[in-house]
This record gives C-alpha cells, structure tokens and sequence, in this order.
C-alpha cells in the first residue's frame, strides 16, 4: 500500500535559523513527490515536486527539498526561515495508478518564532 | 489559489438540508477531486473524476454526491445522510500533460452544520 508520513506535528524554529520538515513515503516503483503549503482557511498552494532527476529540488518561496532514495524520504528544507513562512504543511504521493490521485501526509505545522 | 474558485466561502445549514458546494475552474484541467480537512488533520478524498460524465469514490464518499456534467465544475453535494458534515471543504483540479501531476486547489469552503 502507499503512504505518505510526516513524523512531526508542530516544528518550531527561530527566524533566520534554517528549517527541515520531514516526510517519508512508501510506494512501490519510482516515486512522484510533492509538498504543499496552507495558510489559514485558505486551500493549498503547490510549492515543489520530485518526478524524475536532480535528487534536490528547488520550488516557491525559496523552499528546496531533499529526495533520498535509500531512506525513502523527502524533506522539505529553507536555509533561512521566515516568520511569514509559519503554516501548515503538507507532504503528498501519487498513487501509481491512472486516476492521477494523490495521498496527503497529515500534516506539520511550522512556527517560525521572531 | 489558481484558477478554481469555490463558493461560497462559508456556509450555515441546518441539520438535515442538503446543501451543495461550488467548484468551477478555468485551467482546463481534466481531473478534479473534492476533499474534506478536518481540524487537525490532513486530507482525506470524497470524490474524483477524470473526465466529464465519469466520477469515483474516494475513501469517504458515503453521505455525498457529485457530478461532472461539464469539464470546467465539479459540484459537491452534501446530503442529510452525512453524519458529522461540519469540515472544511477544497476542490481541487490537475492534468497529467506534461508530466504535471500535481494539484491546483480552490480556497475551500468552510461548511458549519448545526
């Protein structure tokens, strides 16, 4: 079965230090990777993905992530956090079939202190 | 948010009305999906479909109902059989030309049932 985990509910951070939020994944085949943000009440925003290639990946906002085969993981990492970037964020999978479906991690919410 | 608009944003039903949710996009997208957030907790999906005419179930899709009568909108009805429909709600589209697999998604509508 595919899955998709993010270990840690809440990551607190100090502005300027960078920051990591870690998901791993188990799926059968090559994985497709993705990482979404959620502010308040608002719907999510497409931030990075992992398809094929370069094992880091580079999206919006200046987040980067970080795919490892060996560990089948996919954290997403920021050199210098912002306290703009405190959210919700959310690792996700593509189930390998063709209805295109992904399957979301629960969810880690990052606080980026002043 | 993209080009997929929700409406309404809030919504107050009474216990035992139908009620159903908006979702329009403009991306031309063939795939779209309904989901339901939680508080706490990450996405879990109602309903999707590939194509217009043609939709499934997702791993929650008892007390809902949707259609696909055309490619732009995707509406999703909540009907008095779901128990506990207070969520918040997000649509979301995507197309898997040119490798993009990853998903657009609408600013959700926070429906409230009392």
């Amino acid at each position: 079965a595919q899955s998709v985990a993010q270990p840690e509910d809440q990551v607190n951070v100090a502005e300027g230090n960078p920051l990591t939020v870690k998901c791993t994944y188990s799926v059968s085949g090559n994985p497709y990777l993705f990482w979404y943000v959620q502010y308040p009440n608002r719907g999510l925003q497409f931030l990075l993905k992992y398809i094929t290639g370069d094992n880091l990946v580079k999206g919006s906002y200046g987040f980067e992530a970080e795919f490892n085969k060996s560990q089948t993981s996919f954290h997403l990492k920021k050199p210098s956090a912002l306290v703009s970037d405190s959210a919700l964020y959310f690792c996700a999978v593509r189930v390998r079939d063709s209805s295109y479906k992904l399957i979301f991690g629960s969810g880690t919410r990052l606080l980026v202190r002043p | 948010d993209g080009g997929i608009t929700q409406s309404p944003k809030y919504l107050f039903r009474k216990e035992g009305q139908n009620v159903t949710l908006s979702c329009e996009q403009n991306l031309n997208h063939d795939a779209m999906y309904w989901y339901r957030q939680d508080p706490g907790q990450g996405l879990r999906l109602i309903y999707y479909s590939q194509i217009v005419n043609d939709f499934q179930k997702g791993d929650i899709a008892e007390g809902y109902s949707v259609s696909r009568e055309k490619k732009e909108s995707f509406p999703l009805t909540v009907t008095s059989a779901q128990k506990n429909p207070t969520a918040f709600y997000l649509c979301a589209s995507s197309t898997p030309a040119a490798g993009r697999y990853e998903q657009y998604f609408g600013p959700g509508t926070r429906l409230t049932v009392t």
